[in-house]
């Protein structure tokens, strides 16, 4: 089985640009989470979808959305980019049940200057 | 916010011996999990303990869970080179299963060869 496939691998980016960013989860798996990881904050929650409904929302601004699409492909978007946005930004996928592990992709690198 | 602390932040230890780090949550939890991350790249889940378990082993890993204490231990055995990366407790209070994790700051583990 393929794994959990995130694009682009790394991106540069100004500040009040926004960006979307692409995850592709693991076959059969319909829950989708993102992560946002700073070595300040360290690894942060952002939302989860299952089966294109969101199902739980971290603590970020509204600047931070996602959507999930009917073969479960996700993709978040940050508008107005901050300085502070700068991280590496981790999918996870999951089959969704109760104790059931993620999957994490290897990330995108997200630079915004 | 992180609800795990762990503890050391970095340990260095010498080929063969055995690793052992801790983890310290606040709320009560359904399932403690551990994951490893080599730098720069995605986490990779190791293994996953219930509320209910106190002790569980995969492979070289032993896992512990004291719900009383709110705390969990990860011990390593026979540490070999690849197992050089950060390791991450993270906890699952939710209400579906796994559609949001609570991730601890990580302990950065160097084994010297």
């Amino acid at each position: 089985k393929a794994g959990v496939t995130q694009t682009p691998r790394y991106l540069i980016k100004t500040r009040g640009q926004q960006v979307t960013l692409s995850c592709s989860p693991i076959s059969g798996h319909r829950s989708v989470s993102w992560y946002q990881q700073t070595p300040g904050q360290g690894l942060q929650f952002l939302f989860e979808y299952f089966s294109e409904t969101q199902r739980n929302k971290g603590n970020f601004p509204g600047r931070f959305s996602g959507r999930q699409f009917s073969n479960s492909r996700s993709e978040m978007n940050v508008s107005t980019l901050e300085l502070g946005d700068s991280a590496l930004y981790l999918c996870a996928s999951s089959v969704g049940r109760e104790n059931s592990p993620l999957h994490f992709g290897n990330g995108t690198r997200l630079t915004v200057t | 916010s992180q609800q795990g602390e762990e503890d050391p932040q970095a340990l260095s230890i010498q080929e063969g011996e055995n690793a052992t780090m801790n983890c310290s949550y606040k709320t009560s939890i359904n399932n403690l999990q551990w994951y490893r991350q080599n730098s720069g790249r995605g986490l990779v889940h190791l293994i996953l303990i219930r509320s209910n378990e106190r002790e569980k082993h995969s492979g070289r890993l032993r896992v512990t869970l004291d719900t009383s204490k709110k705390s969990s231990s990860l011990l390593i055995t026979a540490s070999r080179a690849a197992d050089t990366a950060s390791y991450f407790c993270a906890t699952d209070a939710s209400n579906f299963g796994n559609e949001k994790l609570t991730f601890g700051t990580g302990t950065r583990l160097t084994i010297i060869p």
